[in-house]
């Protein structure tokens, strides 16, 4: 039971170019989240998906897609990166039980750097 | 909207002194509230939680107790290690329904470091 996986760990991009962040997630949660901290901000979501074929806006979502073609598995797209999208990013996913989404598991997050 | 405050960090101890991080929240509803633990070049790790008011959450020597009267979940610990260093967040989620789906709204995080 490897929990949360992502992939790559780390990547350098330069300005403009694009690139797809993998999530898999082997617990059959139906939720899953991607996150990015940035040095006293704490996370701040980007996107969600509460189940295959779904997916939403979190609070920091211009600049980023996202798919969910699995139910194990979640992507974060950059079409064109930004200098400001260098952050680490966290993928995180959880299960429903009577109606409360309790805890979320997180992956060991992308260390990603834009020149 | 939520929110959730914490004491701003850094956080210098030494070993076996006694911890408290502050936390206080704003939230409608019953939120559940969490204190996650990110150790070096790690993800986040579930530390504790409380599920509803007066609930206490215990791990690994640490506390904290969900007081609704004061909208607070400080964590507390008596004696603190070496390898109690990390960062904390605390956090709240809404309960599913409606257009919550248990998103997980973070303090800022507060870096502990205990010498030894």
């Amino acid at each position: 039971n490897a929990g949360v996986t992502q992939t790559p760990k780390f990547r350098v991009l330069k300005t403009g170019q694009s690139m797809t962040l993998l999530c898999a997630q082997d617990m059959n949660h139906e939720y899953m989240y991607w996150y990015r901290q940035d040095p006293g901000m704490g996370l701040r979501l980007i996107h969600y998906s509460v189940g295959e074929g779904t997916t939403a806006k979190g609070e920091v979502p211009d600049g980023y897609n996202v798919s969910r073609l699995k139910k194990q598995n979640f992507l974060l797209g950059l079409e064109s990166a930004a200098p400001s999208q260098t952050s680490v990013y966290f993928c995180a996913s959880s299960y429903e039980i009577g109606g409360i989404t309790d805890t979320q598991y997180f992956g060991p997050g992308t260390r990603l750097t834009v020149l | 909207g939520n929110s959730v405050t914490q004491m701003e960090g850094p956080v210098t101890l030494s070993e076996e002194a006694f911890l408290t991080i502050n936390c206080t929240y704003t939230a409608t509803g019953y939120p559940s509230l969490f204190w996650y633990v990110q150790y070096p070049g790690e993800g986040l790790q579930l530390l504790l939680k409380a599920t509803k008011a007066d609930d206490k959450g215990s791990n690994k020597g640490f506390e904290a107790t969900y007081r609704k009267e004061t909208t607070s979940f400080h964590l507390e610990k008596g004696s603190v290690q070496v390898s109690d260093s990390a960062v904390y967040f605390c956090a709240l989620s809404e309960r599913a329904g409606g257009t919550s789906y248990g998103k997980l709204t973070f303090g800022q995080g507060t870096i502990l470091t205990v010498h030894p």
